[in-house]
């Protein structure tokens, strides 16, 4: 168990719509990513917060959002959802800025119909 | 930004036998390279890590060796398990300064088959 929790684990919705995934990073950690990982794809980084300031941005769409609260949980909002969405949505924290581990939760589990 | 690449893409060894999988980067300044494991169903898993002032780390059946001159690292997995199958990641990073992406592989898929 890495200490990362990401909810919910599946999320079925249709074009068009908006969702919000969430995640609470490990206890103790300050940096939050997100990952986008599609079928047979890599992984995709999306973005990055620090003790609630976002610090280093991916290639992440527009109608994609995160934020990082006080309490240290994100969320991820997905808006004006595509077919081409549909993927595995990872969050992962550390204690540091960088240069320090990754623990991943275990996703969830978009599928846009 | 961080190019990173992985070879090879897939792997199939048999049990008992060595795999190695390479990683290349171009940002010079990395100066952290771990490795991770991801296994169906489930988000990776860091399974091995070196620092740029150490040439070679061993944990155990797999090791991490690094060559900063030529921008490389690989990781080394000898007496192959079937619970060895899984994705392989690496995600060279910066300890300080410039932006920090944190770019992973394209990822290795190796299969140890008995």
């Amino acid at each position: 168990d890495s200490g990362v929790t990401q909810t919910p684990k599946h999320l079925i919705t249709a074009t068009g719509q908006r969702v919000t995934l969430r995640c609470s990073p490990r206890s103790g950690d300050l940096s939050v990513y997100w990952y986008q990982q599609s079928l047979d794809q890599g992984l995709q980084f999306l973005i990055q917060y620090y003790n609630g300031e976002e610090r280093a941005k991916g290639n992440i769409l527009e109608r994609f959002s995160a934020q990082q609260f006080p309490d240290l949980h994100s969320e991820l909002n997905l808006s004006s959802l595509e077919l081409g969405d549909s993927a595995l949505y990872f969050c992962a924290s550390s204690v540091a800025y960088r240069g320090s581990p990754l623990h991943f939760g275990n996703g969830t589990r978009l599928t846009v119909t | 930004g961080e190019n990173v690449e992985q070879h090879p893409s897939t792997l199939s060894v048999q049990e008992g036998d060595s795999a190695v999988i390479k990683c290349t980067y171009s940002d010079s300044a990395s100066n952290y390279f771990p490795w991770y494991k991801q296994e169906l169903g489930k988000g990776p898993q860091l399974i091995i890590d070196i620092r740029s002032n150490v040439g070679e780390k061993k944990d155990q059946r797999i090791a991490v060796t690094l060559n900063k001159t030529a921008k490389h690292f690989s990781l080394h997995i000898t007496e192959t398990q079937p619970e060895d199958s899984a994705v392989y990641f690496c995600a060279p990073s910066r300890g300080e300064g410039g932006g920090n992406k944190l770019t992973f592989g394209t990822g290795t898929q190796l299969k140890v088959e008995l």
